[in-house]
């Protein structure tokens, strides 16, 4: 079956430091991979999408997210924390064009001053 | 404000009460899609249109569940004899259908609370 794994249901990282959100999949074939983020009472945002161009993925606010298909993986990261990060992010597959995301469990990110 | 919006933003009914809740997609967009999220977990599929035809539903979406997007436009989701389980947070997300692979922007939700 098809589905979408987060690793860890939450990371606390201090200000300043790097952070580091993983996410495998499981397919037959690459599937579209993206990376969304959702603030406490706010809707869900887009953070970057892999659309087979390139495998390192550039987003908003810092982050990125490499596509290594040999691992299934598609890990986010970014290189320094900031306070408005903290949120909870979700790693999203959709197997068809057009067609329903699938959304991961999710993983609580926490920035400590 | 262009974005996709979503009403009401809170429903409380109690159980055995129908609800309906309206979705208004972003203009140009002719895809809607509903998801369900309950607490701890992410978005769960529920079912989507292509202008007014609804083309895929989840087996979550039970037969007390409908959802219409009769003009092609705005969606409404009527949950009929609610149920405590039926409490969650309603996304609707909307996208522009093209070659490239679309992106699925949401709104901020309905969350509703059964009684």
């Amino acid at each position: 079956a098809q589905s979408v794994t987060q690793l860890d249901s939450h990371v606390s990282v201090s200000e300043g430091t790097p952070v580091l959100l993983r996410c495998n999949y499981s397919s037959s074939y690459s599937p579209s991979l993206f990376w969304y983020v959702q603030h406490p009472n706010k809707g869900l945002q887009l953070l970057l999408k892999y659309t087979s161009a390139a495998t390192l993925v550039k987003g908003i606010n810092g982050f990125e997210a490499e596509f290594k298909k040999s691992e299934t993986s598609f890990h986010l990261t970014k290189p320094s924390a900031h306070m408005s990060d903290a949120a909870e992010y979700f790693c999203v597959v959709r197997w068809d064009l057009g067609g329903k995301l699938i959304f991961g469990q999710g993983t609580e990110l926490s920035v400590k001053p | 404000d262009t974005g996709v919006s979503q009403d009401p933003r809170h429903k409380i009914t109690k159980r055995g009460q129908n609800v309906t809740f309206r979705c208004d997609p972003i203009s140009e967009h002719n895809r809607l899609y509903w998801y369900r999220q309950t607490l701890g977990q992410g978005p769960e599929f529920l079912t989507y249109f292509q202008n007014e035809a609804q083309l895929e539903k989840s087996r979550l979406l039970s037969d007390r569940f409908s959802a219409e997007r009769p003009k092609g436009s705005f969606s409404t989701l009527e949950i009929q004899r609610t149920e405590q389980g039926d409490s969650a947070m309603y996304l609707c997300a909307s996208s522009l259908n093209s070659r490239d692979f679309e992106t699925q922007y949401f709104g901020p939700g309905t969350r509703l609370l059964v009684l």
